[in-house]
């Protein structure tokens, strides 16, 4: 019964290489994020859907792509990985946006390491 | 836009002290939030405060929204404690987005 749930946990893959990570939320949240979390554990939000639609779109590289399916699943697609891409990405689900109700909720996070 | 500081950034107490964490905003806030990251990176939603005081059994909350700060507190600090704090409120432009401190981190020695 996890709330919002990410895989793989760990990924480890070579640079070039394209990947992706899964996200599901079953709080029945329409708002999803993406984040990324560095060395140092600042956490930076990358992505933000609202009900399957873009809403936040930080200044990420365009390698970076995003898609929600429906309310409940968005994955983050990765090409051509760089070593600086190297970090713990963090999905959250919130309902209505973050200032509404009980705030962020985050799944487990993945590790993410570019050889 | 909206900047967070926490202080302080790190700290190391011995089990059954107690810590205050402090949370400044440089904007009014309307609905802070603070969360735990454990050792194992695990972020956890403590309070969804945007004012006054929440209790949760020895971790408690006050947020001052006019004074642009929130304080938690932890009682009787366990090992479990561990770990990084943070806390985070909306942009003020977006209702999507949250801004978030650096962190404090806490060790709890046993």
């Amino acid at each position: 019964d996890t709330a919002v749930s990410q895989t793989p946990k760990y990924l480890v893959t070579q640079m070039g290489n394209d990947k992706s990570i899964k996200c599901e939320q079953n709080l029945g949240h329409d708002t999803m994020y993406w984040y990324k979390q560095d060395s140092k554990k600042f956490l930076k939000i990358m992505f933000s859907y609202n009900n399957k639609e873009l809403i936040i779109n930080e200044t990420v590289p365009n390698r970076f792509s995003p898609k929600s399916p429906d309310k409940a699943h968005l994955n983050l697609h990765i090409n051509s990985l760089e070593l600086g891409d190297s970090a713990v990405y963090f999905c959250a689900s919130s309902q209505g946006g973050v200032g509404h109700l009980a705030g962020q909720y985050f799944g487990p996070g993945t590790r993410l390491t570019v050889t | 836009g909206i900047q967070v500081e926490q202080s302080p950034p790190d700290l190391i107490l011995q089990e059954g002290a107690n810590s205050t964490l402090r949370c400044n905003f440089s904007d009014s806030v309307n609905n802070l939030q603070w969360f735990h990251q454990n050792p194992w990176g695990q972020l956890i939603n403590l309070f969804y405060i945007p004012s006054g005081t929440k209790q949760n059994g020895r971790l408690s909350a006050t947020t001052v929204a006019t004074e642009r700060y929130s304080l938690l507190y932890i009682s009787s600090s366990q090992t479990t404690d561990s770990g990084v704090y943070f806390c985070a409120g909306p942009t003020g432009d977006s209702n999507y987005q949250l801004i978030w401190g650096a962190g404090t981190k806490l060790i709890i020695k046993p």
